[in-house]
């Protein structure tokens, strides 16, 4: 089955750090580009980070952007976002998503369920 | 870094009906647009991507439109699984940004 699933997630103080994972199934996964996408409670979709095939290219969003490092190990069909100095407006769902497999931008056609990120004291 | 405004924000609309969601980008982004349906709870999923062309499995009663700057979702004879929210997203740039999100109500 095709499939990405998240885990990770969990409930951090302020100024603490968490490690993602995206485990991908089904599909080549060493061909696509992947993301990470998040959603605070009750809000609207946002883009977070995005990695190439190849790990050659990588863009953040200026909200994470210093504090957010993505990476992926094809060999285990894994993707990943390491997150330091977590702040509350970081709390939310964190979905994995599959790009293209073209170097490039893309639509983002297959989606993980998510892992809830909070951050709180 | 580019704008997606979505309009409106909530629609109320009955089984049957059809209707139209409407999203415009702060430049132009050519035909690099998607749409995804989100239900609560889930993940989104895509319905549409390069402003007009339906993914595989997605009913033809939705549909889209446009380039550059505008574009539009519709939802033709609207069922009752439809209801939900739906995002735009511009993938133009490496900087990809959603819309805010239009939730669909049943009236």
């Amino acid at each position: 089955e095709v499939q990405l699933v998240e885990s990770g997630g969990g409930l951090v103080k302020p100024g603490g750090s968490l490690r993602l994972s995206c485990a991908a199934s089904g599909f080549t996964f060493s061909t696509y580009t992947m993301n990470w996408v998040r959603q605070a409670p009750g809000k609207g979709l946002e883009w977070v980070s995005s990695i190439s095939s190849s790990s050659s290219y990588i863009y953040y969003a200026d909200s994470v952007k210093g504090r957010f490092t993505i990476s992926r190990d094809n060999a285990k069909n894994s993707l990943y976002l390491q997150m330091n100095s977590l702040r509350a407006e970081d709390t939310a769902v964190y979905y994995c998503a599959r790009g293209g497999q073209w170097l490039g931008t893309s639509y983002f056609d297959l989606w993980g369920r998510g892992t809830l990120v909070t951050v709180s004291s | 870094d580019i704008q997606m405004t979505q309009s409106p924000s909530t629609l109320s609309a009955s089984v049957g009906d059809s209707v139209t969601i409407t999203c415009r980008a702060s430049q132009s982004i050519s035909s690099w647009l998607a749409w995804y349906q989100q239900k609560p709870g889930k993940a989104p999923n895509l319905l549409i991507y390069k402003a007009s062309s339906l993914e595989s499995g997605v009913p033809s009663r939705f549909s889209g439109s446009g380039s550059g700057t505008e574009f539009t979702l519709t939802i033709s004879s609207l069922q009752p699984d439809d209801f939900a929210t739906y995002y735009c997203q511009q993938y133009n740039s490496y900087l990809y940004s959603f819309g805010q999100g239009t939730k669909l109500e049943i009236k």
